[in-house]
């Protein structure tokens, strides 16, 4: 069955460094998110992508967030500046057909931003 | 109350047992889904439900739907050992799909 994945599975990083997480959807998934849960807490949306655009984005994902689909197969979300509140496990996730479909989601990148 | 709550947040039953997690939610939605989290791993889906159907089973998983009292509930029914994870709901509530995400309910299944 085919699966997402998401690379690294857990990065290290300092303050004020870039971080670029990774993630393959599933080959025939048109829509994409980007969800985190800070450890012991809820998950939490981020950012969904459609035909090459952000459909919607919650208020975490401000200018220090970016994503991008650079290549039709890969996935990724970008902080510019990580800071310490970053630190969270983030997950990738994808469905054919939006809202009215199963969203399967990828096993997660531990960020640790010291 | 935000969307997405579940409760029990915690629950301890013996292995045999039935788990029975409940979900409310306060927006209209197109459907609910149910996912389970080992602790520290990611989600894994369980099950979808839409907003017209009021009852869906997937081998020992139940799950009800009641849009009128904006609310869901899982049934875990002869659990095991395994089945000790984190389980969360989650609704979609528009076309592009994003899932808001209840604080779960961590079960716990002795053996």
């Amino acid at each position: 069955e085919p699966e997402v994945t998401q690379t690294p599975s857990h990065q290290v990083t300092q303050m004020g460094q870039e971080v670029i997480l990774r993630c393959v959807p599933i080959s025939n998934h048109l829509y994409f998110y980007w969800y985190r849960q800070i450890l012991g807490q809820k998950v939490e949306f981020l950012v969904s992508f459609y035909n090459n655009e952000i459909s919607e984005k919650s208020e975490i994902f401000d200018d220090q967030f970016s994503v991008e689909r650079p290549d039709g197969s890969n996935f990724t979300l970008k902080i510019r500046s990580t800071k310490l509140e970053d630190s969270a496990m983030y997950f990738c996730a994808g469905a054919s057909l939006g809202g009215t479909d199963t969203q399967y989601f990828g096993p997660g990148t531990r960020l640790t931003v010291l | 109350s935000q969307q997405g709550e579940e409760d029990p947040q915690a629950l301890s039953i013996q292995e045999g047992e039935n788990a029975t997690m409940n979900c409310s939610y306060k927006t209209s939605i197109n459907n609910l889904q149910w996912y389970r989290q080992n602790s520290g791993r990611g989600l894994v889906h369980l099950i979808l439900i839409r907003s017209n159907e009021r009852e869906k089973h997937s081998g020992r998983l139940r799950v009800t739907l009641d849009t009128s009292k904006k609310s869901s509930s899982l049934l875990i029914t002869a659990s095991r050992a395994a089945d000790t994870a984190s389980y969360f709901c989650a609704t979609v509530g528009t076309n592009a799909g994003k899932s808001t995400f209840g604080d779960g309910t961590t079960l716990t299944v002795k053996p």
